[in-house]
């Protein structure tokens, strides 16, 4: 069974450039969720998906946003990249949003120079 | 506000002994208590996982004890080995976060040959 996918793995980009990342789930699972890693702030939620629909938001400016589709692939864009953007950005899945057993992807590396 | 408080930030264990990583928290309807476990470039992977009708729960060398009067939750790694070095991260969550898991900051984890 294959586990959550990101991609890519790594980015470069500069600041005031946009980015977006991309997330494919386990096989079955509908809600997916975003965090930022980051040394000093540690795993922070950004945003969860389920069934296409934003049900929760974490404290992030509107310039990251995110979508899902109908097969639960989901992505997340950043716009107006600032040298502060850069982190891991993980994405994690699972079957629904009840139970929290949230499966993580490997995460996309994003440098902003 | 941290809702997750995870201490200590770094310990350094011999081969074979016993590493434990406590966690704490204030929200009484958290249901759900999951370890995860970090390598350096990877994604958080689920290690272990209790919920709060359980006061300890066992996978091979790894035990939650759980606490829910003092609202606090413990990782032990017993026989520790060089291949446990890794940043650990407790959680809680609630079906009412709508996918939001609750990190604490991190225990980084090194056992010595």
């Amino acid at each position: 069974k294959a586990g959550v996918t990101q991609t890519p793995r790594y980015l470069i980009k500069t600041r005031g450039q946009q980015v977006t990342l991309s997330c494919s789930p386990i096989s079955g699972h509908r809600s997916v969720s975003w965090y930022q890693q980051t040394p000093g702030q540690g795993l922070q939620f950004l945003f969860e998906y389920f069934s296409e629909t934003q049900r929760n938001k974490g404290n992030f400016p509107g310039r990251f946003s995110g979508r899902q589709f109908s097969n639960s692939r989901s992505e997340m864009n950043v716009s107006t990249l600032e040298l502060g953007d850069s982190a891991l950005y993980l994405c994690a899945s699972s079957l629904d949003w009840i139970g929290g057993g949230y499966t993580f992807g490997s995460g996309t590396r994003l440098t902003v120079v | 506000q941290q809702q997750v408080k995870q201490s200590p930030q770094s310990l350094i264990v011999q081969k074979g002994g016993i590493s434990i990583i406590n966690c704490a928290y204030e929200n009484t309807a958290f249901d759900y208590f999951p370890w995860y476990q970090q390598f350096p470039g990877k994604g958080p992977a689920l290690l272990i996982a209790i919920r709060p009708d359980v006061s300890e729960k066992k996978e091979g060398r790894f035990t939650i004890s759980f606490n829910k009067s003092a609202k606090q939750f413990s990782l032990h790694i017993m026989d520790s080995q060089p291949g446990d070095s890794a940043t650990y991260f407790c959680a809680a969550y609630t079906t009412d976060s709508w996918g939001k898991l609750q990190f604490g900051a991190g225990t980084q984890v090194v056992v010595t040959p």
